[in-house]
């Protein structure tokens, strides 16, 4: 079965930092875009950016260029989202999801997501 | 301000037939990109429901169909039921944007 599981809900304070986690299971990890998606309390889902564990080609939406780190560690199946300083409005669901797409040009991925990670809570208050 | 405007609310009675619309602009959906939609059930995560503007992946039932014409598309749901019950969102991808986009979402209610 294709799975992404993703780590537990975190609560931080502003200011600290911060990485989730999120591990692929029962398909070639490396060969498939791996997307972060943000989703504010009540609120609609966000595309964050996206990246090729195979060979941690990484992209960002503008809305989170420079405000979040993707990665990816492709010994271990784990795709990352880290912050290096949280803010109270980072206070939200994120997913991770697996593209599904063809080939990825440097200016253009466009693909859906098939399988989604069953979510992190990220909780930033003082 | 989503980049895919989805109508916030639509509503039907069990059996009856919805459908929730998705415009873009010309660096999106009418730039030729695919339209895919996902449900959210309460308390979960979104689930995909239509890739490619019309296709169905394994387990969807064929009560849900989808459509794309110039800088719009649309998921049509018929014959309701009270499970149906959710968010559900249009994404796309936006040339200008190099990257993919998500509809606001719309929240379908079965009276």
């Amino acid at each position: 079965e294709v799975q992404l599981v993703q780590s537990g809900a975190e609560m931080k304070k502003p200011g600290e930092s911060l990485k989730i986690s999120c591990k692929g299971s029962g398909y070639s990890f490396t060969n498939y875009w791996i997307g972060w998606v943000r989703q504010m309390p009540g609120k609609g889902l966000e595309w964050m950016g996206i990246i090729y564990p195979g060979d941690s080609d990484t992209r960002y939406s503008p809305s989170f260029q420079g405000q979040v780190t993707i990665s990816a560690d492709k010994s271990i199946r784990m795709a990352y989202l880290q912050w290096s300083s949280l803010k109270a409005s980072d206070t939200a669901m994120y997913y991770c999801a697996r593209r599904l797409g063809g080939y990825c040009s440097i200016t253009s991925c466009p693909g859906t997501f098939d399988v989604w990670g069953q979510g992190t809570m990220v909780t930033v208050s003082s | 301000q989503s980049v895919l405007t989805q109508p916030p609310s639509v509503s039907g009675a069990p059996g009856q037939r919805v459908t929730i619309s998705c415009t873009g602009s010309s660096s999106n959906i009418g730039a030729g990109y695919d339209v895919h939609w996902y449900q959210q059930l309460p308390g979960t995560a979104p689930k995909l429901l239509i890739y490619d503007n019309s296709n169905r992946p394994s387990g969807v039932p064929d009560r849900f169909s989808g459509s794309k014409s110039g800088t719009s598309a649309s998921l049509a749901i018929t014959g309701l039921q009270a499970e149906d019950e959710a968010d559900y969102y249009c994404q796309s991808y936006d040339r200008s944007l190099s990257g993919s986009v998500f509809g606001g979402g719309t929240k379908l209610t079965v009276l």
